[in-house]
């Protein structure tokens, strides 16, 4: 099935940086996910947004949803040891319900 | 906090045996999603129902993968015969609805041998 196309695929940062990731698709989505995952569980929704240009924060989390509706970013700012894991975006195409498609993933590790 | 409970975690087989998981959503929720999350990227929906109804199952291998959902609450996801490329993190989310925010529960990794 169709995935979304996430970059970078992995990042090994130190403690204390800021981290960005983003998402990429041909096609338009009307909606915008991010999620973490931990090794082993289900993913954990972080962050939603609902319209084209949408800037939104979580704490150190902020998302964007891009002006052409074709993409997303995804900001960690001062990254702590806890933000280990794998990011996935996640978008929900215009003219469908409720179906979502994933990203490849960002796997994120940070070193002290 | 109300989540989404899922059994078992794990779960070894040889191949040509059955397998079946299990999934409770949140109470309350009508939406209920099946994925599949092969090791190293993202998941993939499987099926989806609302209450008792199948309303996406496109993507499910119908040859030897079922899915039930027959009082609208709990659900039900079974691989027969499970077949090497089955091995994989079987995820279920649900929602309150239909295009609402989706809460995934923990997952059963199949590993079949």
């Amino acid at each position: 099935g169709q995935q979304l196309n996430q970059s970078p695929q992995s990042m090994f940062i130190q403690e204390g940086e800021d981290v960005s990731m983003n998402c990429t698709s041909s096609s338009i989505f009307n909606t915008w996910l991010w999620y973490k995952q931990d090794p082993g569980e289900g993913p954990v929704l972080l962050i939603a947004l609902y319209k084209a240009g949408e800037l939104t924060s979580n704490g150190r989390l902020t998302a964007q949803f891009g002006i052409t509706r074709k993409d997303s970013f995804l900001n960690i700012s001062a990254s702590i040891p806890s933000d280990v894991g794998i990011y996935f975006c996640a978008g929900r195409l215009t003219g469908t319900a409720s179906k979502l498609t994933f990203g490849t993933g960002t796997r994120l590790q940070v070193t002290l | 906090e109300a989540e989404v409970a899922q059994s078992p975690r794990y779960k070894i087989t040889e191949k040509s045996q059955a397998v079946a998981f299990w999934c409770d959503p949140i109470s309350g929720h009508a939406t209920l999603y099946w994925y599949r999350q092969i090791l190293g990227q993202g998941p993939e929906l499987l099926v989806q129902f609302q209450d008792e109804s199948v309303v996406d199952d496109s993507q499910l291998p119908k040859d030897r993968f079922s899915a039930e959902r027959l009082k609208g609450v709990d659900s039900t996801l079974k691989i027969q015969p499970a077949e090497l490329g089955d091995s994989a993190m079987y995820l279920c989310a649900s929602s309150p609805s239909s295009g609402e925010t989706q809460y995934f529960g923990p997952g059963t990794r199949l590993l079949v041998l």
